[in-house]
């Protein structure tokens, strides 16, 4: 069956250094890859969609990668501040329905 | 531009109540999605709604849950009678057709007790 993947311990980080995140994938071949932030008690907010023939793509701090035959997504945190700190959820899509499978999120924490 | 929306926040019930959760997505946007966490779990699919048809329910646990999008707006999900084990959190999500990318309300967070 399809399986998702992610640092399930904590990931803690100083202030200032990169963040960087790991999503794995199994029995699964995804048209994209979709990478949202989730704040306790709220819903997800997209962050970042990269598609199966995108190795890389960037918005701001924030930088995907795409290797679909390692089957991995990184997602990484440049210049990481203490307002990043949030679980981190990674979901795989298929452009026919648009269905998303997630992962269980990373939560990440940045020290000050 | 508001956001998906989604009433009520939380909801109590006692088991064999019935309750209905509502969304209202982005304006614009023809494709509905239900989903659910329960604790300590992956978010996951419940089903797809194109306008007002379902796409695809194969994430509906049982029947004891019914989904509806009447005009293709708001969707409700009713949950009837409701069970301990369909505590969790339900999000719903939309996507307006030719993107890819969904956007999520805030959750109904549901104790059945």
């Amino acid at each position: 069956s399809q399986k998702i993947e992610q640092n399930s311990e904590a990931l803690n980080i100083q202030e200032g250094k990169t963040a960087t995140l790991t999503c794995n994938y199994t029995n699964y071949s995804p048209a994209y890859l979709q990478w949202y932030r989730q704040d306790p008690g709220r819903g997800p907010v997209f962050l970042l969609l990269i598609r199966e023939n995108e190795k890389e793509k960037r918005k701001e701090r924030l930088k995907v990668t795409f290797d679909t035959t390692l089957k991995q997504s990184l997602f990484h945190i440049t210049a990481s501040q203490p307002a990043d700190s949030a679980t981190y959820l990674c979901a795989l899509g298929s452009s026919n329905t648009g269905k998303l499978i997630f992962g269980q999120g990373t939560t990440l924490q940045v020290k000050p | 531009e508001a956001g998906v929306t989604q009433f009520p926040s939380h909801s109590v019930i006692e088991k064999g109540q019935t309750v209905t959760l509502r969304c209202d997505p982005i304006s614009g946007h023809d494709n509905l999605y239900w989903y659910r966490r329960v604790m300590g779990k992956e978010i996951k699919f419940l089903l797809h709604f194109v306008k007002e048809s379902k796409q695809d329910e194969s994430g509906m646990p049982n029947n004891r849950f019914l989904a509806e999008r009447t005009g293709g707006t708001y969707s409700t999900l009713k949950v009837q009678p409701a069970e301990l084990e369909d505590s969790g959190v339900y999000f719903c999500a939309s996507r307006k057709s030719g993107t890819d990318e969904q956007y999520f309300g805030p959750g109904t967070r549901l104790t059945v007790t």
